[in-house]
């Protein structure tokens, strides 16, 4: 069974489209995640949800928005799509406190056009 | 959160130890010593962590300075799989966020 599922695992779509990319863990974790990592192979965390609370919200632009129904699943829509981007977007999970491990998906790959 | 400074890239033959370093001579007393790699189009996959101590577990060993300003993933006997982007990374207990730096790429010859 995946720890960690995303749902698509690529994604093309034009500017100023919106799209939707889904997390899922199975882990019981009570802490999920967002990195990107661009071009440049450079990752960086984008958002933190604990049992559904936002915690960590790195300066991301307001076309980001995530979302987590309960605490298995964190959602990231993106509006008014830009050519910047385009990166991979990998969800991760882990328990909050000490220096858990974070589990990683597998990475969704969004290019816009 | 404190830097770490890593080689871009180093090279290893099939069946041989791997030594990785990495520096991180601001490091602060609450700080633990991570390490992720990353698989070609995959996800970042925990490897393992200390504080103090040297660690050993299944995939590795991590060497840890006396003055914990420097640190060392040990890499037994490389296989291809073991192919990826080491990530050494200071983190605060109880801090949620990983801090990536660029890493170092390990490349292994067969």
């Amino acid at each position: 069974d995946t720890a960690v599922s995303q749902t698509p695992k690529y994604l093309v779509t034009q500017m100023g489209n919106d799209k939707s990319i889904k997390c899922e863990q199975n882990l019981g974790h009570d802490t999920m995640y967002w990195y990107k990592q661009d071009s440049k192979k450079f990752l960086k965390i984008m958002f933190s949800y604990n049992n559904k609370e936002l915690i960590i919200n790195e300066t991301v632009p307001n076309r980001f928005s995530p979302k987590s129904p309960d605490k298995a699943h964190l959602n990231l829509h993106i509006n008014s799509l830009e050519l910047g981007d385009s990166a991979v977007y990998f969800c991760a999970s882990s328990q909050r406190g000490g220096v858990e491990t974070q589990y990683f998906g597998p990475g969704t790959r969004l290019l816009v056009l | 959160d404190a830097k770490t400074t890593q080689p871009n890239s180093m090279e290893s033959n099939e069946e041989e130890p791997v030594h990785l370093p990495c520096n991180h001579s601001t490091i602060s007393g609450t700080d633990y010593i991570h390490w992720y790699r990353q698989l070609p189009s995959q996800g970042p996959e925990y490897v393992i962590h200390g504080l103090t101590s040297n660690v050993n577990n299944r995939m590795a060993s991590l060497a840890i300075a006396e003055d914990r300003k420097s640190s060392t993933l040990i890499l037994h006997r490389a296989t291809l799989r073991d192919a990826a982007v080491y990530y050494c990374i200071l983190r605060v207990q109880g801090a949620q966020k990983l801090v990536f730096g660029q890493g170092t790429r390990l490349t292994i010859n067969p």
